[in-house]
């Protein structure tokens, strides 16, 4: 059964915590993407892989930090400097990054980060 | 500065009745298109896309949605809701500058459809 895997479904830290998502595909997918979505806001672009051992920062990459030793891994890290960790967060792959046609992004089932 | 704007954030319709929901974008350049729904307690799924050629593009479940290039517009409509539709619904853009295949999404729309 092919497809992407978020866990925990449910995450809860405290302040001053660092937390490490995880995000794993079976797609065989060369990009991954991480989203966060807050009430109101959309989904923002945190960061985003084209390939296994490179990495780029999106729109909103402050307090955040990312990997990607494996092609099927793209563990997120929320670091403390995060001033507002509390969000949904959304992991997402595409057979490519690249310009040359558009690959569907297929979506995770999110993780929901909760920090006290 | 360059975004996407849903205009309606909470949407109540009764089964039966029509939908349309609003989505404008100010990027200048080429665009892509895309509605995407998520649906209660599911992964967030693409409805339907806009790439070129006919401006009314038809997606699954019967939904469908007009490119309006001159007034930067994608609204996503459907004629006739079912309780099932009950969902929020993302418009999201990728402008064609940016080096990769960048989604920009609006704030999101709540549907929700009462039998």
């Amino acid at each position: 059964d092919g497809g992407i895997t978020q866990s925990p479904k449910y995450l809860f830290r405290k302040e001053g915590q660092n937390v490490t998502l995880s995000c794993e595909q079976n797609l065989n997918h060369d990009a991954m993407y991480w989203y966060r979505q807050d009430p109101g806001q959309g989904l923002r672009l945190i960061y985003y892989s084209q390939i296994v051992n490179d990495f780029q920062k999106g729109d909103i990459a402050e307090g955040y930090s990312v990997s990607r030793e494996k092609k099927e891994s793209f563990p997120l890290t929320v670091t403390s400097a995060q001033k507002n960790p509390t969000a949904f967060y959304l992991c997402a792959s595409s057979l490519t990054a690249g310009t040359r046609g558009w690959n569907e992004q297929y979506f995770g089932p999110g993780t929901r980060l909760t920090v006290t | 500065a360059q975004s996407v704007s849903q205009h309606n954030h909470h949407v109540i319709l009764s089964e039966a009745a029509s939908l349309e929901l609003g989505c404008n974008y100010s990027y200048g350049g080429t665009v892509n298109l895309f509605w995407y729904v998520q649906y209660p307690g599911q992964h967030l799924q693409l409805l339907l896309k806009y790439f070129s050629g006919d401006p009314l593009v038809k997606g699954i479940k019967g939904f469908e949605a007009e490119f309006i290039k001159s007034k930067f517009s994608f609204n996503l409509r459907k004629p006739s809701v079912q309780w099932s539709d009950t969902a929020e619904y993302f418009c999201a853009v990728n402008p064609l500058n940016t080096g990769f295949q960048k989604l920009v999404f609006g704030t999101g729309t709540r549907l929700l459809v009462s039998p």
